[in-house]
């Protein structure tokens, strides 16, 4: 199992710019999410899945899209690339939802938009 | 709204000494506690979570945490911590569903 796998590692923008920062797992997980980590904040939850077809908003959704048409693969999408979304990007999946479960974490994607 | 409080940004401790990280938590109702931790450059790892029944839970490498709820606090423990143990700890309380509210991070380091 690769688990939980994310890319690119890194990436840098200009603003402006868009692109997609891609997500997939292999554990056959129902419920995905995507967060983003900044200094001192915590990890905040931007959109997350509990299945194929079906998404959700979370805390900080501004300026990002995303889409689960299969349950592999988790995108997000960055319409129009701003300074304020230079952060570190986890994409994450369990196999269900509930505490019950515990989530699994890809290493990240490191993005910086000049 | 729920929150989770880490008031320490860094916690310096000698190798071998026991290890305190600090997490409280505000939510309606009972809440579901998490520890998280991340080593340099990777992704979350789990460590240990609190559901219900026993206020001392036990987790992976060594780790425990003390559910306190007339303090609202989850601290996370170890008797003796070691240098690997040098990395970022999150708390984190669950919402309805699966939205994880996440503490802002302890950094730890272990010295030798």
């Amino acid at each position: 199992n690769a688990g939980v796998t994310q890319t690119p590692k890194f990436q840098v923008l200009k603003t402006g710019q868009s692109m997609t920062l891609q997500c997939a797992q292999d554990m056959n997980h129902e419920y995905m999410s995507w967060y983003r980590q900044d200094p001192g904040m915590g990890l905040r939850l931007i959109h997350y899945s509990v299945g194929a077809g079906i998404t959700d908003q979370g805390e900080v959704p501004n300026g990002y899209n995303v889409s689960r048409s299969t349950t592999e693969d988790f995108p997000l999408r960055l319409l129009s690339a701003a300074p304020s979304q230079t952060s570190v990007y986890f994409c994450a999946s369990s196999p269900g939802q509930g505490a019950s479960y515990e989530q699994y974490f890809g290493p990240g994607t490191r993005l910086t938009v000049t | 709204a729920q929150s989770v409080a880490q008031p320490e940004d860094q916690v310096n401790v000698a190798e071998g000494n026991p290890l305190t990280v600090k997490c409280t938590y505000s939510v309606s109702g009972n809440p579901y506690l998490f520890w998280y931790v991340q080593y340099p450059n990777r992704g979350l790892q789990f460590l240990l979570k609190y559901i219900t029944g026993d206020n001392l839970v036990k987790g992976s490498y060594g780790f425990e945490a003390e559910f306190n709820k007339s303090q609202t606090s989850f601290h996370l423990k170890k008797p003796s911590a070691l240098v690997s143990d040098s990395a970022l700890y999150f708390c984190a309380v669950e919402a309805a569903g699966n939205k994880l509210t996440f503490g802002g991070g302890t950094r730890v380091l272990v010295k030798p």
